[in-house]
């Protein structure tokens, strides 16, 4: 079974921290895909990052960064000098083989960047 | 993400009433899933099709849903007989065909359709 667990149900932090949310998950198969979705306030979902199974390198864009490590079954989220706008529900998401799988995503985590 | 076009964005029905949520995909792109929010949810998968096909609806209610993706036109999600726990946003996604390697398997988002039954 496919399963995607995000811990971390609400984080607060101050304009400027630096903030990770985790992202763990469960699979058999051995080729997959690994996905981080933003929902901001308005309501859409705003794609963020696709990783595959078999590319464990880390990637920076900008100010957003993830670390994929799969000894863990991990692909944590890193914002650095976080900002008002990055307010929003974060998910992390896990697709199988091929791009005819449904997703699955995981609960979400709630980041409140305060000014 | 803007093109995945959903409407309405928001909808009240009572209880009894049809429910019809409808969804373009983006240009170029032949598969198209539905998934469904729950209030302090993540998202749910219910049902992918491609044109005139449904693939997997292993994730939708055996009674009152139904989904199409007809050759022209939108995809339609259906929900007769709303009941209170319906209540929901509904989203779509689309992705491209096969053979695009790079782009293979990214699902892109419409803004949802958040229906409400009273």
């Amino acid at each position: 079974a496919q399963k995607v667990t995000q811990a971390q149900t609400e984080i607060s932090v101050v304009e400027k921290e630096d903030v990770t949310l985790d992202c763990v998950y469960e699979t058999r198969d051995t080729t997959y895909y690994l996905f981080w979705y933003k929902q901001p306030p308005s309501g859409e979902l705003v794609f963020l990052i696709r990783r595959n199974s078999f590319d464990e390198q880390n990637e920076i864009s900008g100010r957003y960064s993830w670390n994929f490590q799969k000894s863990t079954s991990s692909f944590n989220f890193t914002i650095t000098a976080s900002q008002v706008v990055d307010s929003a529900v974060y998910f992390c998401a896990l697709s199988g083989r091929g791009n005819t799988d449904k997703l699955i995503f995981g609960t979400g985590t709630r980041l409140q960047v305060f000014p | 993400n803007a093109d995945v076009m959903q409407n309405p964005r928001h909808l009240v029905r009572r209880r009894g009433q049809e429910a019809r949520l409808r969804c373009s995909p983006m240009k170029g792109h032949s598969h198209v899933y539905w998934y469904r929010q729950l209030p302090e949810e993540g998202l749910k998968f219910m049902v992918y099709l491609q044109k005139e096909n449904i693939i997997d609806e292993s994730g939708m209610p055996k009674e009152r849903f139904s989904a199409e993706f007809p050759k022209e036109g939108p995809s339609i999600l259906r929900i007769q007989q709303v009941v209170r726990g319906d209540s929901a946003a509904y989203f779509c996604a689309s992705s491209p065909s096969l053979g695009l390697v790079e782009a293979k398997n990214i699902q892109y988002f419409g803004a949802g359709t958040r229906l409400s039954v009273l």
